[in-house]
Formats: structure tokens, C-alpha cells, sequence
């Protein structure tokens, strides 16, 4: 049963527009969720994350929205560039002294377009 | 800083052989994390060191064993690999088990033929 979805497996876009990365999840009991990038051959990196308790964080061009009550999150990126070609994953954590206890989605390739 | 590394980034076995893989971080911290990640899956955590001296099982920890040989070393061993156990192996580290946020290394691509 796969808690984190990430429907679109991929997504390719022109630079310069908005990039839009969604994630739905299925258990209510998380409380925080992140945002990793990864290139081919290299480990995720953490992007952004955003608690519960907040609709939405933003840092530089990149901004997440959670909507709470329909259990999605997604990631925009403004501008998009061909630098921010790579696989993101959407991860989500129940906190409450399992903060480690990260659930991954399957990951969505942006192909960022010059 | 080096970060978190892995050794060796490739490896080829054949059924049955045994073989451990090494990771190491540089940030002084506490937690630390070993991950697969199987074609078009998500990563899932295989076992984690809270702290120096404990380990826990994670979602998917049948067929490995895993040594916190110190602070800065989390080693994840596969006594008998198997076909099912290809894959690209993370190792991750964090301050504590209260962080959100995990610092991982480049993955180690592992091949059971």
C-alpha cells in the first residue's frame, strides 16, 4: 500500500516557465513533509519541507503548498532552469519521535527544456 | 567536508556470496540511515542507528545485518545475497532522530546475479 504518490512519473517543461511537482498521500498521521532533488548517479538532496501546520513555504524559486484536508502536496518552481533537470521526491514523516521515519514517493523526472 | 560516502560505488555478486557495504560521514552526527531504492520505487529504509551503539530494523530489513562500528561508521552487511537484492543502496545520516532532514551519500549500485 503505497502511502506517498507521485502519479506523474515524469514531466517536461520549457525554461523559464513553472515547473509543478504534485504528491498525494494516504496517511493522515504525517506531519511533515520534504522535498529531495536527485541527478543520475548522485544521492537525493533535500530541497524544501514544509510542516503541518503551514500551507506553504517558500525559499527562492522554489515554493511547496500543502492543502491539508485533500492530502496533496505539490512543488513549484519559478523560473524553471535546465539545471533543475533531475528525479524529486516527495517524503513524508509522522513525526512525534519518529521524525527519521521518512516514506518516499516513487519519484517524478523534470526535464527541464532550454 | 566529504559529506557522507559509500564504498564501493559498484559491486557485482553472485548468489549466496556475502559482502559489506561501507559508509561514513563527517558531520558529527548522531543518526545515520541505510536505504534501497529498487526501478521506479521510492526509497525504503533497511535499518538506522538512532545513536552510537543502537540499531533498529526499518520497513525492509530481512537478509541484511547492519554494525554502527562507531560515530561516524554505519556498515550494512548481506551474508547471502540474493537476485531480490539488487539495487542502489543509500546510506544517510542526521543530527539526531528528531531531524527531518537526512544527508545522504552517492549510493552504492549492487548487482546479485
Amino acid at each position: 500500500d503505497q502511502q506517498v504518490k507521485q502519479n506523474s512519473p515524469s514531466l517536461s517543461v520549457q525554461e523559464g516557465r513553472i515547473s509543478i511537482l504534485n504528491c498525494d498521500y494516504t496517511n493522515s498521521m504525517f506531519d511533515y513533509f520534504l522535498w529531495y532533488k536527485k541527478y543520475p548517479a548522485e544521492g537525493p538532496t533535500f530541497l524544501i519541507s514544509i510542516s503541518s501546520i503551514k500551507d506553504k513555504n517558500e525559499d527562492g524559486r522554489f515554493t511547496v503548498f500543502l492543502n491539508k484536508s485533500a492530502k496533496h502536496l505539490s512543488l513549484h518552481i519559478v523560473p524553471s532552469q535546465p539545471g533543475d533537470s533531475a528525479v524529486y521526491f516527495c517524503a513524508a514523516s509522522p513525526g512525534g519521535g519518529s521524525n527519521y521515519k521518512l516514506t518516499f514517493g516513487k519519484g517524478t523526472l523534470l526535464t527541464v527544456n532550454p | 567536508n566529504a559529506g557522507v560516502t559509500q564504498t564501493p560505488k559498484f559491486q557485482v555478486l553472485k548468489t549466496g556470496q556475502s559482502m559489506t557495504l561501507q559508509c561514513a560521514q563527517d558531520m558529527n552526527h548522531n543518526s545515520m540511515y541505510w536505504y534501497r531504492q529498487d526501478p521506479g520505487m521510492g526509497l525504503r529504509l533497511i535499518y538506522y542507528s538512532a545513536s552510537e551503539g543502537t540499531t533498529d530494523k526499518g520497513e525492509v530489513p530481512n537478509g541484511y545485518n547492519v554494525s554502527r562500528l562507531n560515530k561516524r561508521e554505519f556498515s550494512l552487511r548481506l551474508e547471502s545475497a540474493a537476485p531480490s537484492q539488487t539495487s542502489v543502496y543509500f546510506c544517510a545520516s542526521s543530527p539526531n532522530a528528531a531531524s527531518y532532514e537526512q544527508y545522504f551519500g552517492p549510493g552504492t549500485r549492487l548487482t546479485v546475479t
